[in-house]
């Protein structure tokens, strides 16, 4: 099965900072890379995601790039703000058409 | 659009009993519909996967007498913990998925927590 691993596990920046998460995944069929963000007692929410064709996309402050090389994909936020201040998790879909989590990152913003 | 929605979002329990979670979307059709686990400061485990009509599909480790899942409609499944007890006290998130348009988007409720006294 799918093998994740994400990178590093928490993260504390200075807001206005850039913060950069790293996924890495085992299954060279998988062919769609999403990110989420999730706050406290909620449930995860779809924040970006990239497909296989394509190797960097944006949406405002933040980006996702993809090296299926390398098998791994991270998530950029340039300019960070407090509402930024959540777990982030990666979760490939591969060849089981399944969205495996990654372990998360815990995102604090210092103001 | 693409909500999910979960009720109730949270329940108190007794050891032994039944408790049955509703994880519904709201404005879409789902042919598959996911139900994970999440415990305190954890990731989300993948418990089973359920399309439309036929059985659930369970994680390995997961006890398919004890989680009844039934996906009976487009948009709605219900995940059932049978005879529960306190170890099973958790996060319990559903996500859906829309009809396939080769799309692969899943969309999560905001979750169920559960604690079994």
């Amino acid at each position: 099965g799918e093998n994740v691993e994400q990178h590093p596990s928490t993260l504390s920046v200075q807001e206005g900072d850039s913060a950069v998460i790293k996924c890495t995944y085992s299954d060279s069929a998988s062919n769609y890379f999403p990110w989420y963000k999730q706050e406290l007692g909620k449930g995860p929410q779809l924040i970006i995601d990239i497909r296989s064709n394509v190797g960097e996309k944006k949406d405002q402050r933040i980006a996702v790039t993809l090296n299926k090389t390398a098998k791994h994909f991270s998530l950029h936020n340039t300019e960070t703000q407090p509402e930024d201040s959540a777990v982030y998790f990666c979760a490939p879909v591969g060849s089981a058409s399944k969205i495996i989590f990654g372990s998360g990152t815990r995102l604090s913003i210092r103001p | 659009g693409a909500v999910v929605s979960q009720h109730p979002s949270w329940v108190i329990c007794k050891s032994g009993t039944s408790v049955k979670i509703e994880c519904r979307s709201l404005d879409f059709q789902a042919t598959t519909m996911f139900w994970y686990r999440q415990f305190p400061k954890q990731s989300l485990m993948l418990m089973a996967t359920s399309n439309e009509g036929s059985k659930a599909t369970y994680e390995q480790g997961v006890e398919k007498d004890k989680f009844l899942i039934n996906h009976a409609s487009l948009t709605l499944s219900t995940l059932t913990v049978t005879s529960a007890h306190p170890e099973d006290s958790s996060f319990y998130i559903c996500s859906a998925r829309e009809v396939d348009r080769g799309r692969y988007e899943q969309y999560f409720g905001p979750g169920t927590r559960l604690t079994v006294t």
